[in-house]
């Protein structure tokens, strides 16, 4: 049982644009910054958006953040075959005083 | 360009310890301005945090691992390194090395190594 919490799974078709949700509570998300990984089949997970919505160079502008109370986004627009992944939020959680990840996100694109 | 490369035993008995190592290359472990961690991944489940530390010291865990997990830094060599005692094949999973910064976001991660708890 993940301390955040986000749908196992999610799908869309080329072009769509798709929304995934982290639910968790005022020890993490309500009170500290959200980050979001996507990690492709057999490889390692990989920085997509920090600080709730600020994307890392190389990084697609299709991919976007938000936060908003104990809750937090990441949206893809213009989806492509290649971002069929599964998705990860994270942050640090003051009652546990660690690093605290969802479940992820699966996503497929049909 | 910032690497991190796991290196360890893929093959671990139950009941004795795992330790991996993390090289980093590409940038000094020392800098001040991040700190140095570990996640794990059970096969088909999600990541889990281990533990963080600093070039300094002062490591900090999973409470749900803390009894067993050690974290520890080489600054000469700009290595980590974990252990972590008393396996089962619970622990069996990829075992992530990553950098972390001052909002808890893992930027640069290592590209895994698979740790299997059989006898």
């Amino acid at each position: 049982q993940s301390v955040l919490t986000q749908p196992p799974s999610a799908s869309g078709t080329p072009g769509q644009r798709v929304t995934f949700s982290c639910s968790g509570s005022s020890s993490n998300i309500g009170s500290n910054p959200v980050s979001w990984y996507q990690q492709l089949p057999g490889t390692a997970p990989k920085l997509l958006i920090y600080t709730n919505n600020q994307r890392p160079s190389g990084v697609p502008d299709r991919f976007s953040g938000s936060r908003s109370g104990t809750s937090a986004s990441l949206a893809i627009s213009g989806l492509q075959s290649e971002d069929e992944a599964d998705y990860y939020c994270a942050a640090w959680d003051d009652s546990l005083n660690g690093v605290v990840f969802g479940g992820g996100t699966k996503l497929t694109v049909l | 360009q910032l690497q991190l490369q796991e290196s360890g035993p893929g093959l671990v008995r139950p009941s004795e310890t795992l330790s991996l190592t993390c090289t980093v290359s590409g940038g000094s472990i020392s800098s001040t301005r991040y700190y140095w961690g570990w996640i794990r991944q059970p096969p088909g489940k999600g990541l889990e945090w281990i533990g963080s530390i600093y070039y300094s010291g002062s490591p900090y865990y999973n409470p749900s691992l803390k009894s067993r997990v050690t974290i520890s830094v080489d600054t000469s060599t700009n290595q980590f390194s974990l252990k972590l005692s008393s396996v089962t094949a619970a622990d069996t999973a990829v075992y992530y090395c990553a950098r972390l910064t001052g909002d808890s976001t893992f930027d640069y991660w290592g590209q895994g190594t698979l740790v299997t708890v059989s006898s």
